[in-house]
């Protein structure tokens, strides 16, 4: 089972709210690990959005817009990503990354669609 | 202006062997610890490697350890990434990519553009 599942794809309309989750695996408490969001968009590298581990402990990314937020959800044992007031930009693939074992470990990626 | 550029990429055949580059410029590259992420063509991004500051201490995904091996040169502003026997899944963009860490966490603040590697007979 991988250490972190996102869901292939979300789609979400203009100005709506797009919720993107990234669940830690079974017997990985994600209350413990700072969880970090990038963006990609088709023929670029990805971009940092920001960091979360708990209110108190957030980084939001140069130039990143507020519309980007993080959190958890314990009882689902994940991350979660919330991008409010969708634009058409904001598609592209996200991906969600933590510090476990000694290594950096990426989600598969979500593709969001803006339709 | 912080840069990263890689190069070294191309075709190359199962069990050959590679040297990829990252040029930084822009920044104290001497103070950052770097790594490398790739991304095999159409799907997601793998960590790859990690190293220091200082190079005291190097991680690799389980995928390419006792194959790759990492390394840098802060003098040339450096970063490099040596890859043995190499397999059709090696096929992938490699990015070099800056850890930028603060109080609370660490992240990849900036990456390259990439160089392509193509595993194939």
């Amino acid at each position: 089972q991988a250490v972190l599942t996102q869901p292939s794809s979300l789609s979400a309309s203009p100005g709506a709210s797009a919720s993107l989750t990234c669940t830690l695996r079974s017997g990985i408490n994600v209350g413990t690990y700072t969880i970090y969001w990038y963006q990609q968009k088709p023929g670029s590298p990805p971009q940092y959005l920001l960091t979360y581990k708990s209110d108190s402990d957030k980084q939001q990314g140069s130039g990143v817009p507020s519309r980007f937020s993080g959190s958890k959800d314990a009882s689902a044992n994940a991350g979660i990503l919330l991008i409010s007031g969708l634009q058409s930009e904001d598609e592209a693939d996200y991906y969600c990354m933590l510090w476990h074992s000694s290594a950096w470990v990426f989600g598969g990626g979500t593709k969001l669609t803006v339709l | 202006e912080v840069q990263l550029v890689e190069s070294g990429g191309g075709l190359v055949q199962p069990g050959g062997s590679l040297r990829l580059s990252c040029a930084a410029s822009g920044f104290s590259f001497s103070s950052y610890s770097m790594n490398w992420v790739r991304q095999a063509p159409g799907k997601g991004l793998e960590w790859v490697s990690y190293i220091t500051s200082t190079s005291s201490t190097i991680y690799y995904a389980d995928s390419v350890k006792g194959r790759f091996t990492i390394s840098r040169d802060n003098a040339r502003n450096s970063l490099f990434l040596q890859m043995n026997s190499l397999r059709a899944e090696d096929t992938a963009v490699y990015y070099c990519a800056r850890e930028s860490c603060s109080s609370i966490s660490c992240n990849f603040d900036y990456w390259g553009q990439g160089t392509l590697v193509t595993v194939s007979s």
